[in-house]
């Protein structure tokens, strides 16, 4: 199985400040890959596909990089609206597997 | 707009069975795989498995863990998946959330449903 490690498993930032999360896949992946933003109580929701790639409707403000083994989900001003958990996902390989999740909170 | 609704959930014992159902509207359902999720309180998500399209078999995939007690289904006239879970177990207590997928990187699980909670307790 692929292994999805992402970090870190939580940060405190402020509102205005840029926020970057890592996933490490243990082996190859291309760019099958995907990050979700989850609010309590609510389903995923996605924001990046195909690794760089920005779903519509989703703010400029995020962004995706990276390709093979590292990627990047990167906030460059955070909003009160981000306060949330959030997930990579990769669909290159069965299982397709998840990192544990980024809670990213108000300092 | 397309829009999955899960629904089915419910409290049961350990042992007993039990079938989630995915209503899907807004896309052409026969075009597009079905992938379940779960998420079990508080933790982190977790793929289940997938269904392809009829045309392409309407094969399923699962995690190891789960293919010998779960069933991926799919009535392509009603525009249904359904998730059969059998011989349950606490560990099986999770939010169910099915979304689609495409095929190609832009339209996979660009949609999800609201989730629908089982609880196994004895």
């Amino acid at each position: 199985d692929i292994q999805m490690t992402q970090s870190p498993s939580s940060l405190a930032a402020s509102v205005g400040d840029r926020v970057a999360i890592t996933c490490r896949a243990s082996q190859g992946i291309r760019n099958d890959l995907g990050w979700y933003q989850q609010k309590p109580g609510k389903a995923p929701k996605r924001l990046i596909y195909t690794a760089s790639n920005l779903q519509s409707g989703v703010p400029s403000r995020f962004s995706g990089s990276g390709s093979g083994t590292e990627f990047t989900l990167t906030i460059s001003s955070l909003q009160p609206e981000d306060f949330a958990t959030y997930y990579c996902l990769q669909h290159n390989n069965y299982p397709w597997t998840f990192g544990q999740g980024t809670k990213v909170e108000i300092k | 707009e397309v829009r999955l609704v899960e629904s089915g959930g419910d409290l049961l014992k350990p042992g007993r069975s039990l079938r989630l159902s995915c209503r899907a509207s807004g896309f052409t359902f026969a075009d597009y795989a079905m992938t379940w999720f779960r998420q079990a309180p508080g933790k982190g998500l977790e793929w289940v498995g997938f269904i392809r399209t009829t045309l392409h078999g309407g094969t399923t995939e699962f995690a190891a863990s789960l293919e010998d007690r779960f069933i991926i289904s799919r009535d392509d006239s009603r525009n249904i998946a359904y998730l059969e879970m059998h011989s349950l177990k606490t560990e099986d207590t999770a939010v169910y959330y099915c979304s689609r997928d495409g095929g190609s990187g832009d339209y996979k699980f660009d949609y999800w449903g609201q989730g629908t909670l089982v609880t196994v307790s004895s």
